[in-house]
């Protein structure tokens, strides 16, 4: 079965720019979720979906930040436009557990932005 | 939400058994006790997971005493291989997945 997989898995772009982060979940997972460690910090929630609905963006750290879910299966996590803070590593994970249980999830390797 | 303490690093050598201990002295009634491993280059990777007692895999074994307060994360027989970074993350199994919280983790590193 094939993991979580992340593209590209590294991206350097100019401040100012954009940026279009895609994520692929296991198949049949309806929870995507993505994640971030920003300078080395730790890593910090962003949002889930739920199939293709956006069930919890607490996380994402302003409206320069745009995910999508069409379909229900890959999503993809837009940054316009790149600030330098948003260097980081970007994870996205998945789970197929419903009713809430959201500690067992199995994460992508992540997608290492540098903005300069 | 229950917050986690572990040590920031250890070390061991391989064939070692090796103990990482989590404190969550807050930690509430329904809260689960979560660990992840993370390699470099690497996201998290879901190890173990446990109320109470003791759980067993074929990865790790997780201690829980009666009062909760803390786990302890169990490796066997540990190779270079186990060289990562593990996290302790305490909360509830139905809840939001923003108070899903990974904290700074325990480096563990391994030597020959």
């Amino acid at each position: 079965e094939a993991g979580v997989t992340q593209f590209p898995s590294h991206s350097v772009i100019e401040k100012g720019q954009t940026v279009t982060l895609r994520c692929d979940p296991i198949s049949g997972h309806d929870n995507l979720y993505w994640y971030r460690r920003v300078m080395g910090k730790e890593i910090k929630f962003l949002l889930h979906f739920v199939k293709e609905s956006k069930q919890d963006e607490s996380g994402m750290p302003n409206n320069r930040f745009l995910a999508e879910r069409t379909g229900g299966t890959y999503s993809t996590l837009k940054v316009q436009p790149a600030e330098l803070e948003d260097s980081g590593v970007y994870f996205c994970a998945s789970s197929q557990v419903s009713g809430g249980q959201y500690y067992e999830q199995y994460f992508g390797p992540g997608t290492r932005l540098t903005v300069t | 939400l229950a917050k986690t303490t572990q040590p920031i690093s250890m070390d061991s050598y391989e064939g070692q058994e090796v103990n990482i201990t989590c404190s969550h002295n807050n930690i509430a009634t329904n809260d689960y006790i979560t660990w992840y491993q993370q390699f470099p280059s690497q996201g998290p990777r879901f190890i173990i997971q446990g109320y109470k007692t003791k759980v067993t895999n074929e990865v790790a074994s997780l201690f829980i005493p009666a009062d909760r307060k803390s786990s302890t994360l169990s490796l066997p027989r540990v190779s270079l291989s186990d060289t990562a970074v593990y996290y302790c993350l305490v909360g509830p199994l139905y809840s939001s997945a923003s108070k899903i919280i990974f904290g700074s983790g325990t480096r563990l590193s391994i030597r020959p």
